[in-house]
């Protein structure tokens, strides 16, 4: 099955600066990779998410990038305030792949002032 | 608010006992999912169910359980419960019946504690 592993499991960042978080993921099958946010006491919430057949996206802030041959992809935020602390969560899934969306360990960002 | 419903927000039960956590999806959402959150290893999907059907299966355990209704709510049955089990439980809902074809909203979870 598929297999998503998560980099830096907590990140630490002052006001304004950007973060990077990267992902890989291990069946060349999947086509599908969202990122969630979860904040504090909340479920996971989608900010982005990339398809296959897409190597980047953004969405003012956020960005996300895909490497299909090293099947890695990274979310990275710009300008970072302190609402963006929170866990973040990628995932990948496949069509057909079980029907499943696997997702990474998470990363603990947190933004100084 | 994302618009999905979880009970009970907190439990806090015995080892060997039984629960039920419920879950009601978006109005309009046919597929629910069941994920558990441990500090340790991030979400784990145990379960997912489309329209009433079974569709997916994850890492749940046989003392498991988990059905949905015809009103599309659902509910996830714990049982011989053990400290391991202790962990949020959340449920996410979508439109559609596969999880690469657009947002799953979850919930706010189920804190379950075994002691």
């Amino acid at each position: 099955g598929e297999n998503v592993e998560q980099h830096p499991s907590t990140l630490s960042v002052q006001e304004g600066d950007s973060a990077v978080i990267k992902c890989t993921y291990s069946d060349s099958a999947s086509n599908y990779f969202p990122w969630y946010k979860q904040e504090l006491g909340k479920g996971p919430q989608l900010i982005i998410d990339i398809r296959s057949n897409v190597g980047e996206k953004k969405d003012q802030r956020i960005a996300v990038t895909l490497n299909k041959t090293a099947k890695h992809f990274s979310l990275h935020i710009t300008e970072t305030q302190p609402e963006d602390s929170a866990v973040y969560f990628c995932a990948a899934s496949a069509t057909g792949g079980g029907n499943k969306l696997t997702f990474g360990t998470g990363t603990q960002l947190k933004v100084e002032l | 608010d994302s618009g999905v419903t979880q009970t009970p927000k907190h439990l806090i039960t015995a080892t060997g006992q039984r629960v039920t956590l419920r879950c009601s999806p978006r109005s309009g959402d046919l597929s629910v999912y069941w994920y558990q959150q441990s500090l340790d290893q991030g979400l784990q999907f145990l379960i997912q169910y489309y329209n009433g059907e079974e569709r997916a299966k994850g890492n749940i355990l046989e003392r498991f359980s988990a059905q949905q209704f015809p009103d599309l709510h659902s509910e996830l049955n714990l049982s011989s419960l053990e400290l391991g089990d202790s962990a949020l439980y959340f449920c996410a809902s979508s439109v559609a019946s596969a999880p690469n074809t657009g947002e799953l909203f979850f919930g706010e979870g189920s804190r379950l504690t075994v002691l």
